[in-house]
């Protein structure tokens, strides 16, 4: 059956330090990947896409790297501060003719200590 | 508004009785999503509308459960004789119906059901 795991409930650092959260799955073959922030009491907001051809992609502090070989997504926050602390989500898309379903992971929860 | 806006942002309820649940998407976004999220999980899709379509129901776990969108904006996400399992956040997202683009979260509805 179709599975994403993302590694362990909940994630530690010291501030400063490089988070790397793990995004796996089985039985897909996804068009592209997504990765969300969520904080508590609020909806998931959208980071960064990376498509089935893209080995990494870039966006300030966050850096995203896809291997559809590893079946896996590293997802790393560098210099991380006390507000990076939140859920992050990653989400696979199925069909590259269509945005229409996301499929979510359960979630990492990241705290970042001062 | 800017974002997508769902309410009531908390709702209680008896084991039971209805309850109707609004989302009001993005203005100009075609595709609209609900979602159900249980504590500590991801999100689970519940059902999807694009456009004049015929909306994907394939996620609603129940026939108490239904949905509708008029006139292509505002949704509502009805729950009849709600149990205690249909206890969870219930997120709402829309985006532009194009490969790849973001879905953009409301804050959800927090349903409790007694």
């Amino acid at each position: 059956s179709q599975k994403i795991e993302q590694n362990s409930e909940a994630l530690n650092i010291q501030e400063g330090k490089t988070a790397t959260l793990t995004c796996n799955y089985t039985n897909y073959s996804p068009a592209y990947l997504q990765w969300y922030r969520q904080d508590p009491g609020r909806g998931p907001v959208f980071l960064l896409l990376i498509r089935e051809n893209e080995k990494e992609k870039r966006k300030e502090r966050l850096k995203v790297t896809f291997d559809t070989t590893l079946k896996q997504s590293l997802f790393h926050i560098t210099a991380s501060q006390p507000a990076d602390s939140a859920t992050y989500l990653c989400a696979l898309a199925l069909s590259s003719g269509s945005a229409r379903q996301l499929t979510f992971g359960s979630g990492t929860q990241l705290t970042v200590l001062p | 508004g800017a974002g997508v806006s769902q309410s009531p942002s908390n709702k209680v309820t008896e084991k039971g009785k209805d309850v109707e649940l609004r989302c009001d998407p993005i203005s100009g976004h075609t595709a609209l999503y609900w979602y159900r999220q249980s504590l500590g999980q991801g999100l689970e899709f519940l059902i999807y509308f694009q456009g004049n379509s015929a909306p994907d129901k394939s996620g609603l776990p129940s026939d108490r459960f239904s949905a509708e969108r008029t006139g292509g904006s505002v949704s509502t996400l009805t729950i009849q004789r709600t149990q205690q399992e249909d206890s969870a956040v219930y997120l709402c997202a829309s985006t532009l119906e194009t490969f790849g683009q973001p879905q953009h979260f409301g804050d959800g509805t927090r349903l409790s059901i007694l």
